[in-house]
């Protein structure tokens, strides 16, 4: 069965402050996606980023860096010196070959105070 | 170019009325998902279509629940006889066939049945 685990609830932090969001998942598909999507209180999803299983590299964008580890089937997401603006749930999502069907975590919530 | 639209963005009913929620995709996508998101938790995926045919449903679609895609362009979903377990977001996504897809939300719709 396919699965994605976010173990954090809520997380607080202090602007300018460094964070870290975990997400482990189970799938035995050989071959799979992982996406990273930000729900801000206005409720729309926005995609953040893909990746696929064949893809271990680390990937950077700005204060956005996301770690891809297969060996740990796991996909963290990290926000280098957070801002208020960065306040929401973050969800990461697994989907399959043919895309139709992408299971969500549960979400992390990121409250970064001012 | 407009991202996927969703209309009404919120709705009140009362139990065992009939709601229609309408979505519009991104013009190119040929692909729609429905998906529906309770308080605290992730989406979760309910049905797609594939131009006009729909490939995948969900158990969690039950038979009050009805979505189409007369045209392969816009879609509605239909849910009769609502009960108040209904109330949720709604969300639609479109995408684009390839081998890699992302799944691109619209706003939702929120949806109270009292």
């Amino acid at each position: 069965a396919q699965k994605v685990t976010q173990a954090q609830t809520e997380i607080s932090v202090v602007e300018k402050e460094d964070v870290t969001l975990d997400c482990v998942y189970e799938t035995r598909d050989t071959t799979y996606y992982l996406f990273w999507y930000k729900q801000p209180p206005s409720g729309e999803l926005v995609f953040l980023i893909r990746r696929n299983s064949f893809d271990e590299q680390n990937e950077i964008s700005g204060r956005y860096s996301w770690n891809f580890q297969k060996s740990t089937s796991s996909f963290n997401f990290t926000i280098t010196a957070s801002q208020v603006v960065d306040s929401a749930v973050y969800f990461c999502a697994l989907g399959n070959t043919g895309g139709f069907k992408t299971i969500f975590g549960a979400g992390t919530r990121l409250f970064v105070k001012a | 170019d407009t991202g996927v639209s969703q209309d009404p963005r919120h709705k009140i009913t009362k139990r065992g009325q009939n709601v229609t929620f309408r979505c519009d995709p991104i013009s190119e996508h040929n692909r729609l998902y429905w998906y529906r998101q309770t308080l605290g938790q992730g989406p979760e995926f309910l049905t797609y279509f594939q131009n006009e045919a729909q490939l995948e449903k969900s158990r969690l679609l039950s038979d009050r629940f009805s979505a189409e895609r007369p045209k392969g362009s816009f879609s509605t979903l239909e849910i009769q006889r609502t009960e108040q377990g209904d109330s949720a977001m709604y969300l639609c996504a479109s995408s684009v066939t390839g081998a890699a897809e992302t799944q691109y939300f619209g706003p939702g719709t929120r949806l109270l049945v009292l």
